[in-house]
């Protein structure tokens, strides 16, 4: 079965720092992920989404994130981190072929200035 | 771009009481999920429809059933309420289902509250 392993519920970086949040997968399939995120009070925002192809996937607002298949990893990084990236992030994994999204337990990213 | 319209944002109920909150996709979707998202939690899938009809069940409790109309909007209704019902509860839309579904894209919620 699907599931994403999300390490750190809190990670805290001062602006201007390299950004990396740690999601790790398991699928008995191909799988097609992703990295959403969420400021407080407000929806689910797609960052970025691997499918196939290119395993370096950019997103929006600077972020990237590299499929890793030999060590089951999908992390997402920034290079400079900016006050308005404080917020929390999830990143998912369709389900079998049901395609209905399996979300990690999400990483609260602080931002020091 | 038109994004996906959920109403209410915002909703106070009596424990027993009964809800129904409704999405509207994003045009031409004709996909659409719902995830609960309990504080602190993470969301869970609830139910989807495709074209109409149901296309999956995650872990919808019985009190709670949901449809999708002919313009593609879809309703969740809650019955009796209970206080742990209290969650953010996300509609998404997406184009296609199965291997030929595109990238869902979630509306901001709707806040329930039980009290």
């Amino acid at each position: 079965a699907q599931s994403v392993t999300q390490l750190g519920s809190h990670v805290s970086v001062s602006e201007g720092a390299l950004v990396l949040l740690r999601c790790n997968y398991s699928s008995s399939v191909p799988p097609y992920l992703f990295w959403y995120v969420q400021y407080p009070n407000q929806g689910l925002q797609l960052l970025l989404k691997y499918t196939t192809g290119a395993t370096l996937v950019k997103g929006i607002n600077g972020f990237e994130a590299e499929f890793k298949k030999s060590e089951t990893s999908f992390h997402l990084t920034k290079p400079s981190a900016h006050m308005s990236d404080a917020a929390e992030y999830f990143c998912a994994v369709y389900k079998d072929s049901s395609y209905k999204l399996i979300f990690g337990s999400g990483t609260r990213l602080l931002v020091r200035p | 771009a038109a994004g996906v319209i959920q109403s209410p944002r915002h909703l106070i109920k009596e424990k027993r009481e009964t809800a129904t909150l409704k999405c509207y996709p994003i045009p031409r979707h004709d996909t659409v999920y719902w995830y609960q998202q309990g504080p602190g939690q993470d969301p869970q899938f609830l139910i989807s429809f495709y074209e109409k009809m149901q296309s999956d069940k995650g872990s919808i409790p019985d009190r709670f059933s949901a449809q999708q109309f002919s313009d593609y909007h879809s309703e969740l209704n809650m019955s009796s309420l209970e206080l742990g019902d209290s969650a953010l509860y996300f509609c998404a839309s997406s184009l296609g289902a199965g291997e030929n579904q595109e990238t869902q894209y979630f509306g901001p919620g709707t806040r329930l509250l039980v009290l």
